[in-house]
């Protein structure tokens, strides 16, 4: 078993609407946990971080977490072209913190 | 201020030459990170800097794999006797401390014939 698992893309969705992400974590202790995105050919870039269970909202991005059932989401509100990338999910060791396991990622395309 | 920046950005080797990747943290940055990254997958983390002291490099795949941070800024990651297996975008991060956001650099891909 991987130790960050993400749904299976690619996710397409139409201009506007919710785009909604998942990822599990087989490391109970982990108290970290990140969304990034990556444009094809780019490199991550950090959207958001969350350390506490229930939601946490910047923008657009909703990311929540729920420890008991080792679960983290990410919603997209109002998904534009612009979204169209590959989502990671990373979540930090429970012994070393600053060590971030990957999930391998979800292609979102928003369709115009 | 400037971004973490990598060098070269393309990198072609020939089965059993060495490689050396080289990345510059953002100034200031205490710690600095390595991830390879395999084509459709995440990045795997490879090995974690703090200052000029390397304090854990327990994802390097092999003792093929060396990096090294000398006087606590520019790191070089090493792959001698380079193999196919090799193949992948080397990814360099840096962050104030090892715990806090981590900003990647725009990789390597190196590809080996």
């Amino acid at each position: 078993q991987k130790e960050v698992e993400q749904n299976s893309g690619p996710l397409s969705v139409p201009e506007g609407a919710i785009a909604s992400l998942n990822c599990t974590y087989s490391d109970r202790g982990s108290q970290s946990f990140f969304w990034y995105r990556q444009y094809s050919g780019k490199s991550p870039e950090l959207i958001m971080f969350i350390y506490s269970n229930g939601d946490k909202e910047d923008g657009r991005f909703t990311a929540q977490l729920n420890k008991a059932s080792q679960y983290v989401s990410l919603l997209i509100r109002d998904s534009q072209p612009s979204d169209s990338a590959t989502y990671l999910c990373a979540v930090g060791s429970r012994s070393n913190d600053y060590k971030l396991s990957f999930g391998a990622g979800t292609t979102v395309t928003v369709r115009a | 201020g400037a971004g973490v920046s990598q060098s070269p950005r393309y990198k072609v080797a020939k089965r059993g030459q060495d490689v050396a990747l080289r990345c510059d943290p953002i100034s200031g940055h205490v710690s600095l990170f390595w991830y390879q990254q395999a084509l459709g997958q995440g990045p795997e983390f490879l090995t974690y800097f703090q200052n000029e002291a390397q304090l854990d490099k327990s994802g390097l795949p092999s003792d093929r794999f060396f990096a090294e941070r000398p006087e606590g800024s520019v790191s070089t990651l090493k792959i001698q006797r380079t193999q196919q297996e090799d193949s992948a975008v080397y990814l360099c991060a840096s962050s104030w401390q090892g715990l806090e956001t981590q900003y990647f650099g725009p990789g390597t891909r190196l590809l080996v014939l």
